[in-house]
């Protein structure tokens, strides 16, 4: 069965960077995109961007550009979300999600999520 | 901030059917597909439709996505106590190349 795995919880300071990863199986890595979503506390979810496990081309949401690079490992069926520079306001449970283009928004398989807590 | 627009709440008794709006505009839900989720708390949303009204294996019909240039609704029938959950429209935006997600309706079952 199809699962993606994400690394656990992290607290980081503001100004540092997380890197989150999550471990797909169950499919061809590399015949799909993976997408990655946050969902602050209490609010709605936000895309942040997608990249193909094929070629590794990536789309971020403008918002996020020169903050956040996404990248995958094909050897080991991971992809990975860094995020510099981190605020207050990056708080917030990160997503990622199964997506065969980066314009398709309809995710069959999401990860458990990772709370990354940014705090002094 | 989202760029399509959902009601923050609606309700309704077990048994009945309540409907979602999503608005949007010709960039996004007008030229592209939508697709629906369900969150329950502390979970990860699910998909319930993609391509405007298709359900993925395991989705009962009870559930159902339609599209009407820049609008798309999700019905759900014979509401259930499990039916409770925050759900979500999205789309792609041509204009921002972007993904984007709806403000989000919380279902209550009255």
């Amino acid at each position: 069965q199809v699962q993606l795995v994400q690394s656990g919880a992290e607290v980081k300071k503001p100004g540092a960077s997380v890197k989150v990863s999550c471990k797909a199986s169950g499919y061809t890595f590399t015949s799909y995109g993976i997408s990655w979503v946050r969902q602050a506390p209490g609010q709605g979810l936000e895309w942040m961007g997608w990249i193909s496990a094929y070629n590794g081309n990536t789309n971020y949401a403008q918002k996020l550009q020169g903050r956040v690079t996404m990248t995958t490992d094909t050897s080991t069926s991971t992809a990975y979300m860094e995020l510099r520079s981190l605020r207050s306001d990056d708080t917030a449970v990160y997503y990622c999600a199964r997506g065969l283009w980066a314009t398709q928004i309809d995710f069959d398989y999401w990860g458990q999520g990772t709370l990354v807590t940014v705090s002094s | 901030q989202s760029v399509l627009t959902q009601p923050p709440s609606v309700s309704a008794a077990p048994g009945q059917k309540v409907t979602i709006s999503c608005s949007g505009s010709s960039s996004n839900i007008g030229n592209n597909y939508v697709s629906w989720y369900q969150q329950l708390p502390g979970t990860a949303p699910k998909l319930l439709i993609y391509d405007n009204n298709k359900r993925p294996s395991g989705i009962p019909d009870r559930f159902s996505g339609s599209k009407s240039g820049t609008s798309a609704t999700l019905g759900i029938t014979g509401l259930q106590t499990g039916d409770e959950a925050d759900y979500y429209c999205g789309t792609w935006d041509s204009s921002l190349s972007a993904g984007g997600f709806g403000t989000g309706t919380k279902v209550t079952v009255l």
